[in-house]
This record gives C-alpha cells, sequence and structure tokens, in this order.
C-alpha cells in the first residue's frame, strides 16, 4: 500500500529553470509533510517542511506549496543550478513518533 | 557535530549467506530507525527504536531479518539467509528532541548486493 504518490520519476531543467515535484497522499491524518533531499552514495537529508496549517512555505530558493483539499503538496526549486541534481523524496507522517512514509523519489537533473 | 555513522560501505555476499550492518546514532538521540532503501524506491522502514525498545518492527521480515540495539545506543541490524531480493541500501537514521519523527538524520547507508 503505497500511501504517499509522486510524480515525475525524473526531471531535467536547464540552469535558471524552476522544476516542480509533486506528490499526493491518502492519509487524511498526516500533518507533517517534509521533503528529502540524497546525492548519489548519500543518504537523505531533511529539505524543508511544511504543516497544513499553512499553504506555503519558502526557505531560501525552495518552496512547498500545500492544498489539503486535494491532499497534495508540491516541491519548487527556484532558479535552479546544477549543484540542486539529487534525488528529491517527499514523505508524510503523524506528529510525534510515527515513522515517515516516504514517496519513491524524483531524480532532477539540472543542466547548465 | 558527527553524524549517522554505518559500516561497512558495502557487502556483496551470496544467496543464503548471512550478513550484519552496524549503525551508530548521533550521540543522545534516543530514535533509531533501519530502513531499506532499494533501487528506484524510496526508503522503507523496516525497524523503529526508541532507547532500546522496539517501537514499530511491523515491515521487519522477522523470518529472515533482525535487529538489536543493547544499551540503547549503537545497533546492528542482520540478514540470514540473504535473497537475492535483499539487494538494497540498507540505510540508518536516529532523532532526537521532542517530535521524534520531524527531523531524521540518516547515515549514507550501507550497499548490499546478493549474487
Amino acid at each position: 500500500q503505497q500511501q504517499v504518490k509522486q510524480s515525475p520519476q525524473s526531471l531535467i531543467v536547464q540552469k535558471g529553470g524552476i522544476p516542480i515535484i509533486n506528490c499526493a497522499y491518502e492519509n487524511t491524518a498526516f500533518d507533517y509533510f517534509p521533503w528529502y533531499q540524497q546525492f548519489p552514495g548519500k543518504g537523505p537529508a531533511l529539505l524543508i517542511a511544511i504543516r497544513p496549517d499553512v499553504s506555503e512555505k519558502k526557505e531560501g530558493r525552495f518552496t512547498i506549496s500545500f492544498n489539503k483539499s486535494a491532499k497534495q503538496f508540491s516541491l519548487h526549486i527556484m532558479d535552479s543550478q546544477p549543484g540542486d541534481s539529487a534525488t528529491y523524496f517527499c514523505a508524510a507522517t503523524l506528529s510525534g513518533n510515527t515513522p515517515l512514509v516516504f514517496g519513491k523519489g524524483t531524480r532532477l537533473s539540472v543542466i547548465a | 557535530e558527527a553524524g549517522v555513522a554505518q559500516s561497512p560501505r558495502y557487502k556483496i555476499i551470496e544467496k543464503r549467506q548471512s550478513v550484519a550492518f552496524w549503525c551508530n546514532p548521533i550521540s543522545g538521540h534516543a530514535t533509531l530507525y533501519w530502513y531499506q532503501q532499494i533501487l528506484g524506491q524510496g526508503p522503507k522502514l523496516l525497524i523503529q527504536f526508541q532507547n532500546n525498545g522496539v517501537v514499530d518492527d511491523s515491515q521487519l521480515p522477522k523470518d529472515r531479518f533482525s535487529a538489536e540495539r543493547l544499551k540503547g545506543v549503537d545497533s546492528t541490524l542482520k540478514i540470514q539467509p540473504a535473497k537475492l531480493e535483499d539487494s538494497a541500501v540498507y540505510l540508518c537514521a536516529s532523532s532526537g528532541g521532542t517530535a521524534l519523527n520531524e527531523k531524521l538524520f540518516f547515515g549514507s547507508g550501507t550497499q548490499l548486493s546478493v549474487l
């Protein structure tokens, strides 16, 4: 049972473009939605996270948009750079001690 | 601050052999997770420890996988006997603070190839 569906599977954008990665969740009880960034040979690292009481959160060039009624959230990367090339995972959970449920990941390539 | 340490970095074994992975979490982190990441997929939780107790092992294939966290610090994950489908990266993560699942720190993982 996949509780978090992520798309697209891969994405190629030019430097300066704005890649958008989408996720949809099923469990309406989820209240914490992080994005993790993973470089080859490394473990995932927390990038940015949002709670359902806000519709948007920005941290530097990274923005999460959240649509509670549609049970969807997305990651936007402004002014993308080659160094942003990585695999991005969305996740969802209940705040507290419930394990994160991860999407399948999006491999992003930013070409100069 | 030292990160999550895992060893070995790579392991190649034949099917039906046994293998063990080791993890040392960030100092002071009470919660430790083992995740399995199959190529092209997101991490899947195998087991979660809170100190030295198991919180969630519902997705651990207990007929072949086992894990322990003696003394509530480092942890070992074992597979015996290994199957071809166990080929994956095994990630260890830890977290601390009041909202235990809100910031996980991952190690670099152990890449297992079962031939």
